[in-house]
């Protein structure tokens, strides 16, 4: 039982270029986020999706888009990298039925833009 | 809208030592409160939680208990180990919200 996993670990971008972080969970729950983590600020949420087929924006969307491409798998893309988005990315899911449940997060990918 | 205060790190303690990081929280009704922890290189870990006003959380030594009077959820531990050298953040979610609010976090180095 994995949990909630993500690809790759690591990746360094130059300006411009574009990639995709995988996020997947074997724990069969509805709703899935994408968080990043900067020194000083905390998590902040890029994007969720509440149930499969469905997306929403967070706090900071802008430069990113997202596919909730089935129930386990909840892809983030970043179509022309910038140095700002120079960041560890978190994938977390949970089973919300709004009773302020638990997250439960990846392992995360760290990202540097050149 | 919703938002949690932690106190600034970074905080240094000895082995054995008593620790108290604090925590306050502004939000509507009676969110769940929530502490995590990030060891070095890996993702986030529930350490405790709370969904309701004087509930207790506790876990691996470590307590917090929800103060709906103060708005406060203060993370306790009676006697630190080098292996709680980690960074813990505070977290609320509200009933009916989709989203978990951070606080900015708070790294800990225990000393031997």
């Amino acid at each position: 039982n994995a949990g909630v996993t993500q690809t790759p670990k690591f990746q360094v971008l130059k300006t411009g270029q574009s990639m995709t972080l995988q996020c997947a969970q074997d724990m069969n729950h509805n709703s899935m986020y994408w968080y990043r983590q900067d020194p000083g600020m905390g998590l902040r949420l890029i994007y969720y999706s509440a149930s499969e087929g469905t997306t929403d924006k967070g706090e900071v969307p802008n430069g990113y888009n997202v596919s909730r491409l089935n129930k386990r798998e909840f892809s983030l893309r970043l179509e022309s990298a910038a140095p700002s988005q120079t960041s560890v990315y978190f994938c977390a899911v949970d089973e919300d039925r709004g009773l302020g449940e638990t997250q439960y997060f990846g392992p995360g990918t760290r990202l540097l833009v050149l | 809208g919703n938002s949690v205060t932690q106190m600034e790190g970074p905080v240094t303690l000895s082995e054995e030592a008593f620790l108290t990081i604090n925590c306050t929280y502004t939000a509507t009704g009676y969110p769940s409160l929530f502490w995590y922890v990030q060891y070095p290189g890996e993702g986030l870990q529930l350490l405790l939680k709370a969904t309701k006003a004087d509930d207790k959380g506790s876990n691996k030594g470590f307590e917090a208990t929800y103060r709906k009077e103060t708005t406060s959820f203060h993370l306790e531990k009676g006697s630190v180990q080098v292996s709680d050298s980690a960074v813990y953040f505070c977290a609320l979610r509200g009933k009916g919200a989709q989203k978990l609010v951070f606080g900015q976090g708070t790294r800990l180095t225990i000393n031997p």
